[in-house]
């Protein structure tokens, strides 16, 4: 099966400074990829959704500004937080969907702290 | 924003029972899918099932779905221990659209 690798796994990054969060799509071209949060207990949030070449677009109450967004190829999507905040501090997930089939696969998920 | 409301939210069986799990949406869909989640891992595919299907099955799982209703159904019958996760149903409007997840089920197998 698709197989998306997400890096770091989890990281620990002080109030204040960047972090940048890689989804990548392993043996198939993703044409379309996803970023999700998820709170502990909680459900998936749907972040954004980015087009390879396209600029993403940002679901209601999700500040683009903060939240960047950038899939340059078709095998990998960046996720960067801008300027973190503990309230940042989540389970960051991304998904990917190929040419030829609508199915998304998920990546295991990257583990936000922010102190 | 959430469509599905899933309850119960948490569901505590012992091995060998089953489980049945639902999940209503509130907008049309061309699909609902049935995804499991391990403490603090990711996602992974369980099962599909389009808006002209009513039944589905893989394996120990039995899927339903009821779209005058907008509802579905997720049984897993013969639980084991290792089913012990988070249960989500998520829609999809159009198809190659974006997923819109439930709130969860909670499900605890007890050995």
């Amino acid at each position: 099966g698709a197989v998306v690798s997400q890096h770091p796994s989890w990281v620990i990054c002080k109030s204040g400074t960047s972090v940048k969060i890689e989804c990548r799509s392993l043996d198939f071209q993703a044409t379309t990829m996803f970023w999700y949060r998820q709170f502990p207990k909680q459900s998936l949030m749907l972040m954004a959704t980015s087009n390879e070449g396209s600029k993403a677009t940002y679901e209601q109450g999700v500040e683009k500004d903060k939240f960047l967004i950038n899939h340059a190829s078709l095998t990998l999507s960046t996720l960067t937080v801008t300027s973190a905040h503990p309230e940042d501090s989540s389970f960051y997930i991304c998904s990917a969907s190929g040419t030829f089939t609508y199915e998304q696969y998920f990546g295991p998920g990257t583990r936000l702290t922010v102190t | 924003s959430q469509q599905g409301e899933e309850d119960p939210q948490a569901l505590s069986i012992q091995e060998g029972e089953n489980a049945t799990m639902n999940c209503s949406y509130k907008t049309s869909i061309n699909n609902l899918q049935w995804y499991r989640q391990n403490s603090g891992r990711g996602l992974v595919h369980l099962i599909l099932i389009r808006s002209n299907e009513r039944e589905k099955h893989s394996g120990r799982l039995r899927v339903t779905l009821d779209t005058s209703k907008k509802s579905s159904s997720l049984l897993i019958t013969a639980s084991r221990a290792a089913d012990t996760a988070s249960y989500f149903c998520a829609t999809v409007q159009n198809q190659g659209g974006k997923l819109i997840f439930g709130q969860g089920t909670e499900l605890s197998v007890k050995p």
